[in-house]
């Protein structure tokens, strides 16, 4: 039982550069939500999801892109990276009920320069 | 090293004393909290969580207080042990509803050997 798997950990990209961070959970879980992190803003919800097929944004979506196709995986798109988009990512996911909090994954640190 | 928390607000405890931190919310709708723990590097931790109809709950070493007519939290710990030093996170959301976790900014504990 992995929990939740993040890739990579770390990335660096150029600006105007897209990539795809990985999320995924072998709990089973229906809910699963990415976070950006920054110094001093705590955790911030980009999209989130509360099953397959079923995605919405949450307080910082624009410049991201999320799909979920099976209950297991959850990835995060950036379209086109920008400099603003530097920080730390994390996944999360919880069961059905939410009544337990989230689980959460070690996370990517991302650079664009 | 981890950059996310620089700016946070941060408790000097001695260690083997208590440690008292706080959280206030504003959503009056909300009835569930919960309280991470993230240490550097890595992602955050559940803690202990509480519903509404609680006014404290404990676990190791840890208790969690709710006072709903004012909004706050506070996450008291009990002999604080260099261990502990992380940031801590207050987290809302409604227990039945269908909304996502809402962080607050954290506040970094420092133990003091």
């Amino acid at each position: 039982n992995a929990g939740v798997t993040q890739t990579p950990k770390f990335q660096v990209l150029k600006t105007g550069q897209s990539m795809t961070l990985q999320c995924a959970q072998d709990m089973n879980h229906e809910y699963m939500s990415w976070y950006r992190q920054d110094p001093g803003m705590g955790l911030r919800l980009i999209h989130y999801s509360v099953g397959a097929g079923i995605t919405d944004q949450g307080e910082v979506p624009n410049g991201y892109n999320v799909s979920r196709s099976t209950t297991e995986d959850f990835p995060l798109r950036l379209l086109s990276a920008a400099p603003s988009q530097t920080s730390v990512y994390f996944c999360a996911s919880s069961p059905a009920s939410r009544a337990y909090g989230y689980t959460f994954g070690s996370g990517t640190r991302l650079t664009v320069v | 090293g981890e950059s996310v928390g620089l700016h946070l607000p941060t408790l000097s405890v001695q260690e083997g004393d208590n440690s008292i931190i706080n959280c206030a919310y504003s959503n009056s709708a909300s009835d569930y909290f919960i309280w991470y723990k993230q240490e550097s590097g890595k992602g955050p931790q559940f803690i202990i969580d509480i519903r509404s109809n609680m006014d404290k709950r404990q676990g190791q070493r840890v208790t969690v207080l709710l006072n709903k007519t004012v909004k706050h939290l506070s996450l008291q710990i009990a002999a604080t042990q260099p261990g502990d030093s992380a940031v801590y996170f207050c987290a809302e959301n409604s227990y039945s509803g269908n909304t996502p976790l809402v962080f607050g900014k954290g506040t970094r504990l420092s133990v003091i050997a």
